[in-house]
């Protein structure tokens, strides 16, 4: 089935630096989704990608998607303690029939030093 | 608009009894999905379902675990005669049609000893 790899597994800033994750698939992806987790939380939907080479802005998170839909990356510029917490992509998956699943990449668990 | 409802928070059992997960998902979505988190791992796809209908449960182990949605109430993920490799984070997600995005509940840790 599908797999996405998703890297660094772990990453540990300073305050104030920035942060990059990657997700790559071997194959084309219709549109990628990217999620947090905090720490004994649940998954809390961030942005959805879809079109080739876009980029989107949530003040100091830049999602981009690549221009073959094969990567992706969530950057945070100028982290800050509340950033802490897991960040996974996630890609719809054509199951049985017609129906779409999300599978998920290991995630990318952000620590960050005040 | 209430979140997707997962109860209880916390759940624990012992060997060979059963969990009974529910979830209730949002106000006006009728695709609920059920995934698994193992510590430190992401989380594994299960099940999706529509109301009396199971959709895809190419995730779901073969025996033990069952889904249902019925038409009144929540759905529910329940497995039989747990094991200790059962013990894990059981998320259920909802969306509004087949390709919405999916929001989460807060889940349901289970522990089996």
């Amino acid at each position: 089935g599908q797999q996405v790899m998703q890297i660094p597994q772990y990453q540990h800033v300073q305050e104030g630096e920035d942060f990059t994750t990657y997700c790559n698939s071997s194959t084309t992806l219709s549109n990628i989704q990217w999620y947090k987790q905090r720490p004994g939380g649940h998954p809390v939907f961030l942005i959805q990608l879809v079109k080739s080479g876009e980029v989107k802005k949530q003040k100091r998170l830049t999602f981009q998607f690549g221009e073959a839909k094969k990567n992706s990356s969530l950057h945070i510029t100028a982290t800050q303690t509340t950033d802490v917490g897991t960040y996974f992509c996630a890609v719809s998956t054509r199951g049985g029939g017609s129906n779409y699943k999300l599978t998920f990449g290991k995630g990318t668990l952000l620590t960050v030093n005040p | 608009n209430a979140g997707v409802m997962q109860n209880p928070r916390h759940l624990v059992r012992r060997r060979g009894q059963e969990a009974r997960l529910r979830c209730s998902p949002m106000k006006g979505h009728s695709h609920v999905y059920w995934y698994r988190q193992l510590p430190e791992e992401g989380l594994k796809f299960m099940v999706y379902l529509q109301k009396e209908n199971i959709i895809d449960e190419s995730g779901m182990p073969k025996e033990r675990f069952s889904a249902e949605f019925p038409k009144e109430g929540p759905s529910i993920l329940r497995i039989q005669q747990v094991v200790r490799g059962d013990s894990a984070a059981y998320f259920c997600a909802s969306s509004e049609g087949l390709h919405h995005i999916q929001y989460f509940g807060a889940g349901t840790r289970l522990s089996v000893l």
